[in-house]
C-alpha cells in the first residue's frame, strides 16, 4: 500500500546549527504535503506545507522543499533554537479526498 | 475557539471493558478523524467522517466504531478493550480549502491503557 517513509528518527543538532528531516511517498497521486510539529503532550500542530505547483516554500527559518519527480520532500530549520526540540511528522496527502498518509516521525533535539 | 476537544485525557481499561472517547471541535469544520499514535508507527488513521451523517473505515478501523450525529461531535467507541489498543488517540478536524488540501487541526490527545 502507500507509504511515507520519514528519515532520520532522531537528530541531535547544537543550536544555531540547520536540521534537515527528509520524506519520500509512493503515491503518485499525492499532491499536499504538510509538516507538523508535536510538542511533549501535545497534539500535533501544522507548520507549514507545500503543494505539488511549487517546488520550495519558506516561512522565516523554516523551509520545505518538493522534488516531485523523485517523491521526496524535505523540512529544513536553520538557526535552531531549543524551542524547536519536539517530534516533527510529515504526510502526503491528496485534494479532494480524506488521504492522509503520515511518516513515522522524527525526534529532534537542540541542545544548548 | 476551543479547537478540538478530547475527553478523557488519561483512561485506563481492563481487557473487555467497553468505553468513548469524546471529540468535539468548534469551529463548523466538515471533516473529523481519528487517530491512533504508537511508537515508531507515527499516526495512523481509525476512522473518519466527511459531515453529519457520513463515516468511513480508516486504516486501522477493527474494534472501533463512530458516529456523527451532528457537525460538532464525532465519538469514538471501544466496544470490548484489548491491550493492543493501548495507545494515544487523537482527534482532528479540517475543512478542505479551495484546492481540495485538508489542513488538520488536532485535539490534545487521550492516553488509554488497557491492562
Amino acid at each position: 500500500g502507500e507509504n511515507v517513509e520519514q528519515h532520520p528518527s532522531t537528530l541531535s543538532v547544537q543550536e544555531g546549527d540547520s536540521a534537515v528531516i527528509k520524506c519520500t511517498y509512493s503515491d503518485s497521486a499525492s499532491n499536499y504535503f504538510p509538516w507538523y510539529k508535536q510538542e511533549l503532550g501535545k497534539g500535533p500542530q501544522l507548520i507549514i506545507d507545500i503543494r505539488s505547483n511549487v517546488g520550495e516554500k519558506k516561512d522565516q527559518r523554516i523551509a520545505v522543499t518538493l522534488n516531485k519527480t523523485a517523491k521526496h520532500f524535505s523540512l529544513h530549520i536553520t538557526e535552531t533554537q531549543p524551542e524547536d526540540s519536539a517530534v516533527y511528522f510529515c504526510a502526503a496527502s491528496t485534494s479532494g479526498t480524506y488521504k492522509y498518509i503520515f511518516g513515522t516521525g522524527t525526534r529532534l533535539k537542540v541542545l544548548a | 475557539n476551543a479547537g478540538v476537544t478530547q475527553t478523557p485525557k488519561f483512561q485506563v481499561l481492563k481487557t473487555g471493558q467497553s468505553m468513548t472517547l469524546q471529540c468535539a471541535q468548534d469551529m463548523n469544520h466538515e471533516y473529523m478523524s481519528w487517530y491512533r499514535q504508537d511508537p515508531g508507527m507515527g499516526l495512523r488513521l481509525i476512522h473518519y467522517s466527511v459531515g453529519a451523517g457520513i463515516t468511513d473505515q480508516g486504516e486501522v478501523p477493527n474494534g472501533y466504531n463512530v458516529s456523527r450525529s451532528t457537525t460538532e461531535d464525532f465519538p469514538l467507541r471501544l466496544l470490548s478493550a484489548a491491550p493492543s489498543q493501548t495507545s494515544v488517540y487523537f482527534c482532528a478536524s479540517s475543512q478542505p480549502d479551495s484546492s481540495g488540501a485538508n489542513v488538520l487541526t488536532f485535539g490534545a490527545g487521550s492516553r488509554l491503557t488497557v491492562l
